[in-house]
């Protein structure tokens, strides 16, 4: 299995504008979590999704931030507009029946 | 609220020394505690401990769990170099929620 999969590995964009991670998670996980890494603040969750359906979003840090699941394949997180503050990794993870979680490599964002 | 705390936030050791890293908890509904090796990219699973007095060993590390004081502990004999990283400890706290990670400890491994 390739692991977790996320795209763009970096992404580098001026403030305002709009930005898209993408996240293919391990096949027959059913379980997906956004996360962002600071040096500040560690690592922090964002959302997770169950079978697809968002559970719990309270990490999100504001309206800029959503994320969808439209299968089990395949997860978004965007942020639009970016502001130099939302420069952070964020990791995408998922996770099947048990609790063994896995990391995809994470998109490092820079916001100018 | 659920919470992880770690011990020490950083520690330097020579090559060859033996570390301790401690880990303590405080969950509900307790199901499993996790520990992650973070180096410059993303975590990498090491340990899944649900049982206390059962050791989990992988070469040179090895980590243990008291479910009753409420702590783990990963400990790495003579150390390398390469052990250098960020070590995260996780819990679970009931059925398909989300880990709680704890903020990490920094070991730095140098010759």
């Amino acid at each position: 299995d390739a692991g977790v999969i996320q795209s763009p590995r970096h992404e580098v964009t001026e403030m305002g504008q709009e930005v898209t991670l993408r996240c293919k998670p391990i096949s027959g996980h059913n379980s997906l979590f956004w996360y962002r890494q600071t040096m500040m603040r560690g690592l922090e969750l964002l959302i997770y999704f169950n079978n697809n359906v968002p559970i719990d979003d309270s990490g999100m840090p504001e309206d800029r931030f959503s994320a969808k699941m439209p299968n089990a394949s395949f997860s978004t997180l965007k942020i639009q507009p970016s502001e130099p503050r939302d420069s952070a990794v964020y990791f995408c993870a998922s996770r099947p029946n048990t609790y063994e979680q896995y990391f995809g490599p994470g998109t490092r964002l820079t916001v100018t | 609220e659920d919470k992880v705390v770690q011990s020490p936030l950083s520690l330097v050791v020579h090559e060859g020394d033996t570390v301790t890293l401690n880990c303590s908890y405080e969950v509900t509904n307790f199901r499993s505690l996790l520990w992650y090796k973070q180096e410059k990219k993303a975590p990498t699973f090491l340990f899944m401990l649900t049982s206390s007095g059962i050791e989990k060993k992988s070469g040179r590390l090895s980590s243990i769990l008291d479910k009753k004081e409420l702590f783990s502990i990963l400990n790495i004999t003579a150390t390398q170099t390469g052990d250098s990283a960020v070590y995260l400890c996780a819990v679970v706290p009931s059925g398909n929620t989300p880990l709680v990670f704890g903020k990490g400890t920094r070991l730095s491994v140098i010759a």
